[in-house]
């Protein structure tokens, strides 16, 4: 189908790496969103673009996480210097950007850092 | 206090009940009121969408908001077993804006 798609599915990595995490939103949507969702919880806002620009990145917890769209399309989202509590699923959504308030989500990333 | 709250459950209910979920919410900007469907490790679905107070129905599931109150809730008539799921009540203040979700409530629909 042409749906979200995030890779990779799972990621483990050590305290103190880098990991980049890979979204490719629905064809033709120009706003797309990443959350974070911890075990029991529900997800929780990170950043939100509508283009090629973060239009709100109110949500990222501190400046160890970037995330970029350089084309407007496929999104990443990086993390540096993991730290445990990092660990998380990672969801990509994206939207048409317009009038439909509809967020497609991916089936997220599951990030483990040991 | 959260922004938006949601009894976690587990809430498990016989086949063919009728399933009542409930959010409450503190942020009276809030203008948009969605339920997303969540099956295990999978992404969220959206399975109802409403703008300000009122009723909406969708087949067996029915959306109220109270804004007045700052509730919303979720109704599901003849509960099935593939209704097992965590739902997970959202809301925002634009249309186009974040989205906040409430901590979801586990669903299992015995047979």
């Amino acid at each position: 189908g042409a749906g979200v798609s995030q890779t990779p599915s799972n990621k483990v990595t050590e305290k103190g790496k880098y990991v980049e995490l890979r979204c490719d939103p629905i064809s033709g949507h120009t706003a797309l969103y990443w959350y974070r969702q911890s075990l029991g919880q529900g997800p929780e806002f990170l950043i939100y673009f509508q283009g090629t620009g973060a239009a709100d990145d109110s949500g990222l917890p501190n400046d160890r996480f970037f995330a970029v769209r350089p084309e407007g399309s496929v999104s990443t989202l990086k993390i540096q210097r993991t730290e445990r509590g990092d660990s998380a699923v990672y969801l990509c959504a994206s939207s048409s950007g317009t009038g439909s308030h509809e967020q497609f989500f991916g089936p997220g990333t599951r990030l483990t850092v040991l | 206090q959260k922004e938006v709250e949601q009894d976690p459950g587990p809430l498990s209910v016989p086949e063919g009940a009728i399933v009542s979920l409930n959010c409450t919410y503190s942020n009276s900007a809030f203008q948009y009121f969605m339920w997303y469907r969540q099956y295990s490790r999978k992404g969220p679905e959206l399975l109802m969408y409403t703008y300000s107070s009122g009723n909406k129905e969708d087949g067996r599931f029915t959306a109220q908001v109270d804004k007045s109150s700052k509730y919303i809730s979720l109704f599901i008539r003849d509960s099935q077993p593939s209704d097992s799921a965590t739902y997970l009540c959202a809301m925002s203040i634009t249309s186009y804006d974040k989205v906040i979700f409430g901590p979801g409530t586990s669903l299992s629909v015995i047979p």
